[in-house]
């Protein structure tokens, strides 16, 4: 079991847009602004997407956008294509020093 | 070009220990946190620990405090990880991957991965 929550599969149509939602506690998510968002391709390495909850790494198209309210974070991805379809990871600092990852969230491009 | 290589992993009898290692370039390793991040077959990402950039600092998740070790070795750019009593939900790639430390002593998100080394646990 994930200590964070996402939702198992989201999909979309091509140009629609999408949000995933990453929930955790005052301890982790809610008490800190370093959440990071992580892409995974089936047999490959993750990528990061988003980190500090909104900022992109450089490459990143500005398709991809987070934010964060009270314990839960969200990743949205607009104007969605062909290729965003894969795994996404939420990740967020515990108070504890650990690092929390969420239970990934497969994308489905309709 | 950055570049972090995993290499280590095997098949290995539950109670057994492996070494893994992390060959990093292209980059002054002895400035960067490094984590291990593993993912079991078919399941989500895991945190299994992180190392200061200069060794004095180590984080473990629970399932793995008292049985794996991880160090480093600044002037071999290379990041390690002991794993002692190894059991058979230790089976996973596992990967190294870099912490920009972009607040200081906040270890916290990984913006250069490896391509993972497999540690199969079985008798």
């Amino acid at each position: 079991q994930s200590v964070l929550t996402q939702p198992a599969s989201v999909s979309g149509s091509p140009g629609q847009s999408i949000t995933i939602s990453c929930t955790g506690t005052s301890s982790d998510v809610g008490g800190y602004n370093y959440v990071s968002w992580y892409q995974q391709y089936p047999g490959k390495a993750p990528k990061l997407t988003i980190y500090d909850v909104s900022n992109r790494p450089s490459g990143v198209s500005n398709r991809f956008s987070g934010s964060k309210s009270g314990n839960t974070a969200s990743l949205t991805i607009s104007g969605l294509q062909a290729e965003d379809e894969a795994d996404y990871y939420c990740s967020s600092y515990a108070s504890n020093g650990d690092v929390l990852f969420g239970g990934g969230t497969k994308l489905t491009v309709l | 070009q950055v570049q972090l290589v995993e290499s280590g992993g095997g098949v290995v009898q539950p109670g057994r220990s492996l070494r893994l290692s992390c060959a990093a370039s292209g980059f002054t390793f002895s400035n960067y946190p490094m984590h291990w991040v593993r993912q079991a077959p078919g399941k989500g990402l895991q945190w299994v620990s992180v190392i200061s950039s200069d060794g004095s600092n180590k984080y473990y998740a629970d399932s793995v405090k008292g049985r794996f070790t991880i160090s480093r070795d600044n002037s071999k750019n290379t990041l390690y990880l002991q794993m002692n009593s190894l059991r058979v939900e230790d089976t996973a790639v596992y990967y190294c991957a870099r912490d920009p430390e972009l607040v200081p002593n906040y270890y916290y998100y990984m913006d250069v991965w490896g391509k993972g080394t497999t540690v199969t646990v079985s008798s």
